[in-house]
């Protein structure tokens, strides 16, 4: 099974300001036949499911604002939020979808510092 | 977007079975337009993906709970059904169902559309 691990646990950020959170999986998600990496992000607010931001590493999901951008290949992804909003407090995923089961990372709490 | 309900016990007795429906709208679950999983999250914790079936009616379930696991459809009624046996404190979550759109995406574990969760509690 492929394992997920996110850093950090938390982070408090300041209005305006850039968020990064890390994602690494204990084996590549690159799948190279489609030359894509099966990597997505969710954002999931307090009573809330989760929300899908971000497939295929990098592509945004319908609606989802343009200062959420995934990057990353094989084994090492990252999720920035350009300048953080009060309305993205929240805890992300990470989740492979490359193979099953498709497991989530442990979550990254955001937080207005 | 389909719109997805969960429904079913949110009490269930250790060692019983554990049964919860999802009830989907804006779209036939017959038509094969999407992956229908199950996912869990216990209280602070990371969600953890139960499985899945297709129209077809095949399936795959997360080998951490194969064996006590099984998915269904009822296509007449256009809902999709999860049981889990002889379970413990540790099977306490909130549940939700999801799809994956199969025609667009093509992958059964991108999940774009969530129900809102039922928390299902283990206890006697």
């Amino acid at each position: 099974d492929i394992v997920m691990a996110q850093s950090p646990d938390s982070l408090a950020v300041s209005l305006g300001e850039r968020a990064t959170i890390s994602c690494k999986s204990s084996q590549s998600v690159f799948y190279s036949s489609k030359n894509k990496n099966y990597l997505a992000w969710y954002q999931q607010k307090p009573g809330q499911s989760p929300k899908l931001l971000i497939y295929w590493a990098s592509t945004r999901e319908s609606g989802v604002p343009d200062r959420f951008s995934g990057s990353g290949s094989g084994t090492d992804f990252t999720l920035t939020i350009s300048s953080l909003q009060a309305e993205d407090v929240a805890i992300y995923y990470c989740q492979q979808y490359f193979g099953s089961p498709f497991a989530f990372g442990p979550g990254t709490r955001v937080e207005i510092k | 977007q389909v719109q997805l309900q969960e429904s079913g016990p949110r009490l269930v007795k250790p060692s019983q079975t554990l049964s919860l429906t999802c009830t989907v709208s804006g779209g036939a679950i017959s038509s094969g337009g999407y992956f229908w999983s199950w996912i869990r999250q216990p209280a602070g914790k990371a969600p953890e993906w139960i499985g899945r079936i297709y129209n077809s009616g095949s399936t795959s379930y997360n080998p951490s709970l194969e064996g006590r696991v099984s998915m269904s459809l009822d296509t007449s009624r256009n809902r999709f059904s999860l049981t889990i046996d002889s379970v413990t404190a540790a099977d306490t979550a909130v549940y939700f169902c999801a799809g994956a759109p199969a025609l667009t995406l093509g992958e059964p574990g991108l999940l774009t559309a969530w129900g809102q969760g039922t928390l299902v509690t283990v206890s006697s």
